[in-house]
C-alpha cells in the first residue's frame, strides 16, 4: 500500500447531510493535499496543507471544508452538498524539500450525493 | 496557470505489443513530469517520472522521453501486459515544497490478451 489511508471508501449521503472524509498518512510527511475526480475531467486541487497551515484553496465552494489537525491528518467536512459534488476524492500527502513534488495517493473516498 | 493536454483518451493494444501515450504542457517554468498508473477501486499510483534536466529516463518496460523545447513529454511501455491495464495520468509541475500537480485528463489503457 502507498502509506495514504482513506475513509470511508464509499458514502452515500443526502444533500442535508453533514459528513466527513478522513485521510492519515503514515509516511512522515509534512504536505497533504485534496483532490476531486470526476469522469474525463483531470484531478481537480481543492486543498493544500503545508506544515498544517492552509497554502491552497483552489475557489473550492464553502460546503467543502478541510481541516488539518496535525500533519497525519486530514479532514474533509461535508455540508449541503449537491448533486454534483458526487465523486471520488482523493487525498494525497509529500514532504516538502527536494523531492516535494512527489505526491502519493490513498484510494479515494467515492461519493455520491442523492 | 499550467495547462497539461494529455492523448489519446482511450488505447487499445495486443498483448505484447508497445503503448505510447502523449501530453502537452504549457507552462515552461514545469520542471517535473510525473506519470501515475490508476486501477480499478485504487488511488493513482506513481510509475516513473522526468525532470527537466533529462531528456529520457527507463525503468524497465517503461520509459518517458521529455522535449523541453516543444513542451510535451510521452510514456513508453514496451511488451504490454494484461496487468498494464489501466488509466494513466500525466502531470506537470514546477519548483519543490508542497506543490500543485497539474493533471492530463487520463488514458484508459487495455491491453488485449
Amino acid at each position: 500500500e502507498t502509506g495514504v489511508t482513506q475513509t470511508p471508501r464509499h458514502l452515500v449521503m443526502g444533500m442535508t447531510n453533514k459528513k466527513s472524509l478522513k485521510c492519515e498518512q503514515h509516511l512522515g510527511h509534512n504536505a497533504m493535499y485534496w483532490y476531486k475526480q470526476s469522469a474525463k475531467k483531470p484531478l481537480e486541487l481543492m486543498f493544500v496543507y503545508n506544515f498544517k497551515e492552509q497554502t491552497e484553496n483552489n475557489s473550492v465552494p464553502s460546503r467543502f471544508s478541510p481541516e488539518c489537525p496535525n500533519s497525519s491528518h486530514l479532514f474533509l467536512h461535508l455540508h449541503t452538498l449537491q448533486p454534483e459534488d458526487s465523486a471520488l476524492y482523493l487525498c494525497a500527502s509529500s514532504q516538502p524539500g527536494e523531492l516535494g513534488d512527489i505526491q502519493y495517493f490513498g484510494a479515494g473516498t467515492r461519493l455520491s450525493v442523492l | 496557470g499550467e495547462n497539461v493536454e494529455q492523448h489519446p483518451s482511450t488505447l487499445s493494444v495486443q498483448e505484447g505489443d508497445s503503448a505510447v501515450i502523449k501530453c502537452t504542457y504549457s507552462d515552461s517554468a514545469s520542471n517535473y513530469f510525473p506519470w501515475y498508473k490508476q486501477e480499478l477501486g485504487k488511488g493513482p499510483q506513481l510509475i516513473i517520472d522526468i525532470r527537466s534536466n533529462v531528456g529520457e529516463k527507463k525503468d524497465q518496460r517503461i520509459a518517458v522521453t521529455l522535449n523541453k523545447t516543444a513542451k510535451h513529454f510521452s510514456l513508453h511501455i514496451t511488451e504490454t501486459q494484461p496487468e498494464d491495464s489501466a488509466v494513466y495520468f500525466c502531470a506537470a509541475s514546477k519548483g519543490t515544497g508542497a506543490n500543485n500537480l497539474f493533471f492530463g485528463t487520463g488514458t484508459r489503457l487495455t491491453v488485449i490478451p
